[in-house]
């Protein structure tokens, strides 16, 4: 079974640039979130789907960012424009069932460089 | 914000010697504490979700204890190996779904 898949693995964009990052989360799951780990911190939570819907934007920076997810299946995170302090990897994970415990299945990330 | 603090923050040791790492999490609120192990490039990679406090787990050489009372939870590597070398990052969940990380210990294991 394929895992969380993220495309692309690195992007470089100029400071201004939009950018879109894609998930393709594991098959039936559910529930869907983004994390970002800034360069020597922590990773950090963004925003968490059910199906097509927004459970949870607390985390999301700012208006630059907007995650979707039509059709409950991929989703897609654009940064626009892109910012310096952006730059991070960002982690899209799946999990099957709602509630803790969950066990959440991450994707290999997306390194992502604003210069 | 839910501060998760993982010591140390880094550690060199020798293969075959053993070695564990903590993470403190809020005592209040809690619902499960995750270990993951991540290496660069690759999915961190789930290692132990514990919910109960006294919890122990353990997969290969590798364990983990929890404290839920006081807020803490080791993670044990018996006789570590290169190939353990990689990020181990704990995190906390409570009322929401979120997980709240550590910055992790980094670990390298030399032949």
């Amino acid at each position: 079974e394929a895992g969380v898949t993220q495309f692309p693995s690195h992007s470089v964009i100029e400071k201004g640039q939009t950018v879109t990052l894609r998930c393709d989360p594991i098959s039936g799951h559910d529930n869907l979130y983004w994390y970002r780990r800034v360069m020597g911190k922590e990773i950090k939570f963004l925003l968490h789907f059910v199906k097509e819907s927004k459970q949870d934007e607390s985390g999301m920076p700012n208006n630059r960012f907007l995650a979707e997810r039509t059709g409950g299946t991929y989703s897609t995170l654009k940064v626009q424009p892109a910012e310096l302090e952006d730059s991070g990897v960002y982690f899209c994970a799946s999990s099957q069932e709602e509630g803790w415990p969950t066990e959440a299945f991450f994707g290999q990330g997306t390194r992502l460089t604003v210069v | 914000i839910l501060n998760v603090e993982q010591s140390p923050q880094s550690l060199h040791v020798q293969e075959g010697d053993s070695t564990n790492f903590t993470c403190s999490f809020p005592s209040s609120n809690f619902y499960a504490l995750h270990w993951y192990r991540w290496e660069t490039a690759k999915s961190p990679e789930a290692l132990f979700v514990m919910t109960l406090n006294g919890d122990e787990k353990k997969k290969g050489q590798i364990s983990a204890t929890l404290n839920t009372k006081e807020g803490y939870s080791y993670l044990y590597i018996k006789g570590s190996q290169p190939e353990d070398s990689a990020t181990y990052l704990c995190a906390f969940g409570n009322s929401g779904y979120a997980l709240n990380f550590g910055k992790g210990t980094s670990l390298l294991v030399t032949p």
